[in-house]
C-alpha cells in the first residue's frame, strides 16, 4: 500500500525559473516531512524538511509549504539553475515506528 | 570523509549465489536504516537497527535476507539465494536519533547489486 504520493513524476523548467514538487499521503501519524536530493548514482541527501507545527520553512531558493488538514506538503525551488537538476524525494516520518516511507520521486530538469 | 560508507559500491552476481553488503555509519550514530531502490523509484525501507536491537522489518524482507549490526556499529545486509528480481541499489543511511525520535537521515552512496 502506497503511503506516500508525487507529482508530477517529472518536470522540466527554464533556467531562473520556478520549480514547484508536490507530495501527498495518507496517514496522519506522521511528524516529520523532509524533501531528499538524488544525483544520478548517489544517495540522496537532505535538502529541507518542516515539522506539522509550522505550514512553511525556508532555506535559501529552497521553501516548504506545508497544509496539514490537506496531507500535503510541496517544495518550490526559486531561481531554478541547471544544477538543480536531479531527482526530488519527499518522505514522511511515522512517529510510531520511527520508520521513514519515500515518495516515488520527480525528475527535474532545468534547462540553460 | 565521516560521512555513511557502502562497500561494495558495485557487485555483480550469478543467480543462486550468496552476496553481503557492508555500511559503515557515521561514528556515534544510533541508528541504522537499510533501504532498496530500484529505478525510477523511490527508497524502499527494508529494516532498521537502534544501536545492535533491529527493531523493525519490511514484509519486502524476505526469509533469503538477513542484517546484522553486532556491536552497534557496522552493519551487514546478506542475500542468500539471489534472484534477478534483487538487482537494485541497496542504501544504508544513519541517523543520530534515539528511540523517541529518528532524527535526520544520512545516506551513503548505495550499492548496486547485478544479478544475471
Amino acid at each position: 500500500q502506497q503511503q506516500v504520493k508525487q507529482s508530477p513524476q517529472s518536470l522540466i523548467v527554464q533556467k531562473g525559473g520556478i520549480s514547484i514538487i508536490n507530495c501527498a499521503y495518507e496517514n496522519t501519524a506522521f511528524d516529520y516531512f523532509p524533501w531528499y536530493q538524488q544525483f544520478p548514482g548517489k544517495g540522496p541527501a537532505l535538502l529541507i524538511a518542516i515539522r506539522p507545527d509550522v505550514s512553511e520553512k525556508k532555506e535559501g531558493r529552497f521553501t516548504i509549504s506545508f497544509n496539514k488538514s490537506a496531507k500535503q506538503f510541496s517544495l518550490h525551488i526559486m531561481d531554478s539553475q541547471p544544477g538543480d537538476s536531479a531527482t526530488y524525494l519527499c518522505a514522511v516520518k511515522d512517529n510510531y515506528g520511527q520508520n521513514f516511507v519515500f515518495g516515488p520521486g520527480t525528475r527535474l530538469s532545468v534547462l540553460p | 570523509d565521516t560521512g555513511v560508507s557502502q562497500n561494495p559500491r558495485h557487485k555483480i552476481t550469478k543467480r543462486g549465489q550468496n552476496v553481503t553488503f557492508r555500511c559503515d555509519p557515521i561514528s556515534e550514530h544510533n541508528r541504522l536504516y537499510w533501504y532498496r531502490q530500484t529505478l525510477g523509484q523511490g527508497p524502499e525501507f527494508l529494516t532498521y537497527f537502534q544501536n545492535e536491537a533491529q527493531l523493525e522489518k519490511s514484509r519486502l524482507l524476505s526469509d533469503r535476507f538477513s542484517a546484522e549490526r553486532p556491536k552497534g556499529s557496522f552493519s551487514t545486509l546478506e542475500i542468500q539465494r539471489t534472484e534477478q528480481g534483487d538487482s537494485a541499489m541497496y542504501l544504508c543511511a544513519s541517523s543520530p536519533g534515539s528511540f523517541v525520535d529518528a532524527g535526520e537521515l544520512f545516506f551513503g552512496e548505495g550499492s548496486r547489486l547485478t544479478v544475471l
